[in-house]
């Protein structure tokens, strides 16, 4: 069975940095390109960072609210997909799922639980 | 980016109901479009994807339609486990996908 997990979340002040992690079991995330997805409180989805299957390359790419300040990345060894997130501001603020593309392409068909981020003084 | 929007953003319907969701892209996707079931504190559930093709486990009375721009879901009878907000999702440039605001389905 396939799972993600997400781990990392927390309380973090304006400026400050965290790491996000989301193991998977049941895949090998390198074979799939894998997305972080995170959710404002009562708002909708929005793909912040993407990551291509190892096959395609490894290619990354940033939403422009995020880029410059997060960097996704993955340990194959581990078989762990991680969300760097720098210079964090208020409105990053959000439940962070990592999600897994469906074979076919672009649909998400696996999402981790969601960790929350909150960014407060 | 391609740009997504839903209508309605709310509705309110009851058990046995037939429900239909609508999503209109920006420009043309074909047939890359997904929608998904979330419910309040869990994570997104695929319902569709490509526009029309039942994701394995999902119920039958789910149903998607469209190409193009222009795209429809429909519930042919609500049932209780239904309500949710829907969304749906392009998917034609698999790195850059984006989200419709989501339609919330409540009891009548």
């Amino acid at each position: 069975e396939v799972q993600l997990l997400e781990s990392g979340g927390g309380l973090v002040q304006p400026g400050g940095s965290l790491r996000l992690s989301c193991a998977g079991s049941g895949v090998t995330l390198s074979n799939y390109t894998m997305t972080w997805v995170r959710q404002a409180p009562g708002e909708g989805l929005e793909s912040v960072s993407v990551i291509s299957s190892s096959g395609d390359g490894g290619a990354t790419l940033y939403s422009d609210s995020v880029k410059g300040r997060f960097t996704i990345s993955r340990d194959n060894s581990k078989n762990t997909l991680y969300l760097q997130m720098n210079n964090l501001r208020a409105e990053d603020t959000a439940v962070y799922y990592c999600a897994k593309n469906h074979p076919f392409g672009g649909p998400f068909d696996y999402w981790g639980l969601g960790t929350l981020v909150t960014v407060s003084s | 980016d391609i740009q997504i929007t839903q209508s309605p953003s709310s509705l309110s319907a009851s058990v046995g109901d037939r429900v239909t969701i609508t999503c209109r892209a920006s420009q043309t996707i074909r047939t890359f479009l997904n929608w998904y079931q979330q419910k309040a504190g869990k994570a997104p559930k695929l319902l569709i994807y490509a526009a029309s093709t039942l994701q394995s486990g999902v119920p039958s009375r789910f149903s998607g339609s469209g190409s193009g721009t222009y795209f429809t879901l429909t519930i042919s009878s609500l049932q209780p486990e239904d309500f949710a907000t829907y969304y749906c999702q392009q998917s034609y440039n698999t790195l850059r996908v984006t989200f419709g605001p989501g339609t919330k389905v409540d009891i009548k």
